[in-house]
């Protein structure tokens, strides 16, 4: 059964810093790898996602993430934070496997960029 | 396309009233997802359709939950004799079918509706 995990509640970074904000999985198959992001009184918004290829894939806002399958994680980093990045992160799962279409999301994290 | 809609944004009912939830996915767009979210928690699946067919209905899903797509386009999610335990932000999303895509895309989510169960 696929799952993932969020270990962080949420990360307190200062405006400027870079941030990581951590994810492990476990999927049966290989693995399609998201990142979405909620702002208060928002949708889920989608950020970034890996399919396939180079492990470090880039997306909206400037965020990218890293895919290590030895260490089954898939943490969202951004090198520069800002007080604007502040909102509640979801990584997410999916099996690529045939039939495999439903996404598992973890409990999210909580970013706190302050100025 | 403005997006994926939800209807209403909020609903407040009394326990024992049935309640029900539309959603009208991007146009082009064959699959179709619900998903339930509490506070403080991520998402959890409840369903989802391909084009009209429901391919899975997750065990959180009681007989009470009920969900429909039927002509491949909106969906609806129908509540029948509403507890407590319901209250929710109740998610619709959707996406292209991977096949003609290179698979592995991203949702688009609505807006949500908010369920509050007095």
């Amino acid at each position: 059964a696929q799952s993932v995990a969020q270990p962080e509640d949420q990360v307190n970074v200062a405006e400027g810093n870079p941030l990581t904000v951590k994810c492990t999985y476990s999927v049966s198959g290989n693995p399609y790898l998201f990142w979405y992001v909620q702002y208060p009184n928002r949708g889920l918004q989608f950020l970034l996602k890996y399919i396939t290829g180079d492990n470090l894939v880039k997306g909206s806002y400037g965020f990218e993430a890293e895919f290590n399958k030895s260490q089954t994680s898939f943490h969202l980093k951004k090198p520069s934070a800002l007080v604007s990045d502040s909102a509640l992160y979801f990584c997410a799962v999916r099996d690529n496997i045939p039939g495999g279409f439903k996404t598992i999301f973890g409990a999210g994290t909580r970013l706190f960029v302050k100025a | 396309d403005t997006g994926v809609s939800q209807d209403p944004r909020h609903k407040i009912t009394k326990r024992g009233q049935n309640v029900t939830f539309r959603c009208d996915p991007i146009s082009e767009h064959n699959r179709l997802y619900w998903y339930r979210q509490t506070l403080g928690q991520g998402p959890e699946f409840l369903t989802y359709f391909q084009n009209e067919a429901q391919l899975e209905k997750s065990r959180l899903l009681s007989d009470r939950f009920s969900a429909e797509r039927p002509k491949g386009s909106f969906s609806t999610l129908e509540i029948q004799r509403t507890e407590q335990g319901d209250s929710a932000m109740y998610l619709c999303a959707s996406s292209p079918n991977p096949a003609g895509t290179g698979g592995g895309n991203g949702y688009t989510f609505g807006s949500g509706t908010r369920l509050t169960v007095v």
